[in-house]
């Protein structure tokens, strides 16, 4: 199983908006609603952000928001602080919803 | 609250085991699905696995199914997982995760690095 596919950075200015995608295929991303993001500091332990394409845990803030469109789920980051700056990951089950898919990772930079 | 602790950083040669361990505490142990995730350097996560401890059953990522093993004991609550045959791209930070809340990983442990070097 391929990797899902997303951008290998983005960027933005601190207030700005950015958009992540997350591309796969009708076997995960476009065939079930357990897309979750993750945000991952280097030397620490990732951290979800939404989870079920659209829904944030408790604690998150919702200047982050998830959607999905057929095989593509995005992530979009509004009023980009400088502590956003890090390594987001989306993933999907798979395989009927036992297996996991990773994105590749994409590294945000706030400039 | 919960928590996934690991054990400690380990350095192994070419063709051994290692065993990394992840003890948890503040939920059901036996009822949730305990993953493991990797990541090499320079490269992204990695699912290998999960395991379902009050029934054994487990699953693989296909590239792991073969020479990995992941285990749980339910008197201390605690997974492990065994990669053998180690090769010098098994290099990573080996983490566990656990899914209490529903199908996204909630809790982490804060990763083990094992390095496989001559």
């Amino acid at each position: 199983q391929s990797a899902l596919t997303q951008p290998r950075s983005v960027s933005g200015s601190p207030g700005q908006s950015v958009t992540i995608s997350c591309t796969g295929t009708s076997s995960d991303v476009g065939g079930n609603n357990y897309i979750s993001w993750y945000q991952h500091h280097p030397g620490k332990a990732p951290k979800v952000m939404i989870y079920d394409v659209s829904k944030r845990p408790s604690g998150v803030p919702d200047r982050f928001s998830g959607s999905k469109s057929g095989n593509t789920a995005s992530l979009t980051i509004s009023g980009l602080q400088a502590e956003d700056e890090a390594d987001y990951y989306c993933c999907s089950y798979t395989g009927g919803y036992t297996n996991v898919l990773f994105g590749g990772g994409t590294k945000l930079t706030v400039l | 609250q919960v928590q996934l602790v690991q054990s400690g950083a380990e350095v192994k040669g070419p063709g051994a085991s290692v065993t990394v361990s992840c003890k948890t505490s503040g939920y059901a142990f036996n009822f949730y699905y305990i993953h493991w995730v990797r990541q090499a350097p320079g490269q992204g996560l990695e699912w290998m696995g999960w395991i379902f401890p009050k029934s054994r059953e487990t699953k693989f990522a296909p590239k792991f199914q073969d020479w990995v093993t992941m285990t749980g004991d339910t008197s201390v609550s605690t997974a492990y997982m065994e990669v053998s045959s180690l090769r010098s791209d098994d290099t990573a930070v080996y983490y566990c995760a656990t899914s209490t809340s529903g199908q996204y990983f909630d809790y982490w442990g804060q990763g083990t690095l094992v390095t496989v070097s001559s």
